[in-house]
């Protein structure tokens, strides 16, 4: 069965900190990995886009890892401002089907 | 550039009334069309993509349908709405390989 899912559900952290999303994912035939931000009441928000042959993509502060092997990837966001706090989903595609981890919600404080 | 826009942005309705959630994208031709919900605190559920004018595929068994009657409009709809038809409704777009490209939202509550 395709399934995505993320770790932690939701995370706090005070500003300046970095943090680290997991993504641990099910999916077969995989085509891409997607990482987003989605504030609240809004649309998600494309971060970063990899494909099996990309271990790593940067996209200022936030950097997204692939390990195609294990089927993990992770978001690590470097120095968190406030702005940062939002839902960080976890996007697997194959062919047309898009299959969406349920989310980690992040909240910084300042 | 291309832009995608959704109406209404918030819209609350009687149970049994019928719904209709546009969606329609510019600057860009033959686009993959998707109508995803959005319960909270779950993770996007689609619930139709389209990939030409005319053509709907259905994700899941529902009480909604989908048309596109134009090559960049999609639209969202039911005959009578049901108390479980309540959420956050997300229309995107997308080229084959490349990331989607979603609307603000439609938050639907139902009476």
């Amino acid at each position: 069965k395709n399934q995505v899912e993320q770790s932690p559900q939701s995370l706090i952290i005070l500003e300046g900190k970095n943090c680290t999303l997991q993504c641990n994912y099910t999916v077969s035939p995989f085509s891409n990995l997607r990482w987003y931000k989605q504030d609240t009441g809004r649309g998600p928000v494309s971060l970063t886009i990899m494909t099996f042959s990309e271990n790593t993509k940067s996209n200022g502060r936030y950097t997204a890892t692939l390990d195609a092997d294990t089927k993990q990837s992770s978001l690590h966001i470097t120095a968190s401002q406030l702005s940062d706090s939002a839902s960080y989903i976890c996007v697997v595609s194959a062919t047309y089907k898009y299959i969406f981890g349920t989310g980690t919600r992040l909240k910084v404080l300042a | 550039s291309q832009t995608i826009h959704q109406w209404p942005a918030t819209l609350v309705q009687p149970v049994g009334s019928p719904l209709s959630l546009e969606c329609t994208v510019e600057g860009t031709s033959n686009p993959n069309l998707y109508w995803y919900r959005q319960a909270a605190g779950r993770g996007l559920q689609l619930l139709f993509y389209s990939v030409g004018i005319g053509q709907i595929s259905s994700e899941v068994p529902q009480n909604l349908s989908a048309s596109r009657p134009q090559d960049r409009q999609f639209i969202l709809s039911s005959k009578k709405l049901l108390l479980s038809d309540s959420g956050f409704y997300l229309c995107a777009w997308s080229r084959p390989g490349q990331p989607q490209h979603f609307g603000d939202g439609t938050r639907l509550s139902i009476l």
